[in-house]
């Protein structure tokens, strides 16, 4: 089957560190996306790409850097310079283009700080 | 700047009762418009969405939208809510050709038995 897939479920982080967030697809679409969620506050989009090897940043890019090598692959990496990283992280794929330009989300990772 | 607004935090509803979910947005021009669902922990699911054509899109699970232009409106609309329907529910809006979604903060359903 089709689909997005994240992991781990869930991540904790120890202050100092760098963690990584993976994220893969196989629906052979070209754009990718990461989301952060917080309670009351809806979706808010740290990083998206639309082709390999380029990406832009969202509108809460701080303290987060991402990576696009592969077309399937699309890596969060939430370092120490992220304060409040305690959050639901989504990742999405869409093909951009009328009507193909959907976003599908993955099951979610979420982050907590020991 | 494009914006969406769900006014309603909070809705509960008895099962069986008809169900409508209030979404506005702003934006110059006719936006591409979607409806999420999403369970306790899980990612979002896509209900509907709204590209051009018939204002009135049917979705998944038995629900339907209608776009008003006159409005800037998108509501999500049931006739018979059923105790699975109990989640959290997200409008959002994309200027056509931008890749960015924006997100409405949300609607969480309750379903009383």
């Amino acid at each position: 089957d089709g689909g997005i897939t994240q992991s781990p479920k869930y991540l904790f982080r120890k202050e100092g560190q760098n963690v990584t967030l993976s994220c893969e697809q196989n629906l052979n679409h070209d754009a990718m996306y990461w989301y952060r969620q917080d309670p009351g506050q809806g979706l808010r989009l740290i990083y998206y790409s639309q082709i390999v090897n380029d990406f832009q940043k969202g509108d809460i890019a701080e303290g987060y850097s991402v990576s696009r090598e592969k077309k399937e692959s699309f890596p969060l990496t939430v370092t120490s310079a992220q304060k409040n990283p305690t959050a639901f992280y989504l990742c999405a794929s869409s093909t951009p283009g009328t009507e193909k330009e959907t976003q599908y989300f993955g099951p979610g990772t979420r982050l907590l700080v020991l | 700047a494009q914006s969406v607004t769900q006014p309603d935090i909070h809705i509960t509803v008895s099962e069986g009762a008809s169900l409508e979910l209030r979404c506005n947005y702003s934006y110059g021009a006719t936006p591409y418009l979607f409806w999420y669902v999403q369970s306790p922990g899980q990612g979002l699911q896509l209900l509907l969405k709204y590209f051009s054509g018939d204002t009135l899109v049917q979705g998944i699970k038995g629900f339907e939208a209608e776009f008003k232009r006159s409005q800037s409106s998108f509501n999500l609309r049931k006739p018979s809510v059923h105790w699975s329907d109990a989640a959290e529910y997200f409008c959002a809006v994309d200027g056509a050709g931008t890749y960015k979604y924006i997100f409405g903060t949300g609607t969480r359903l309750k379903v009383l038995a």
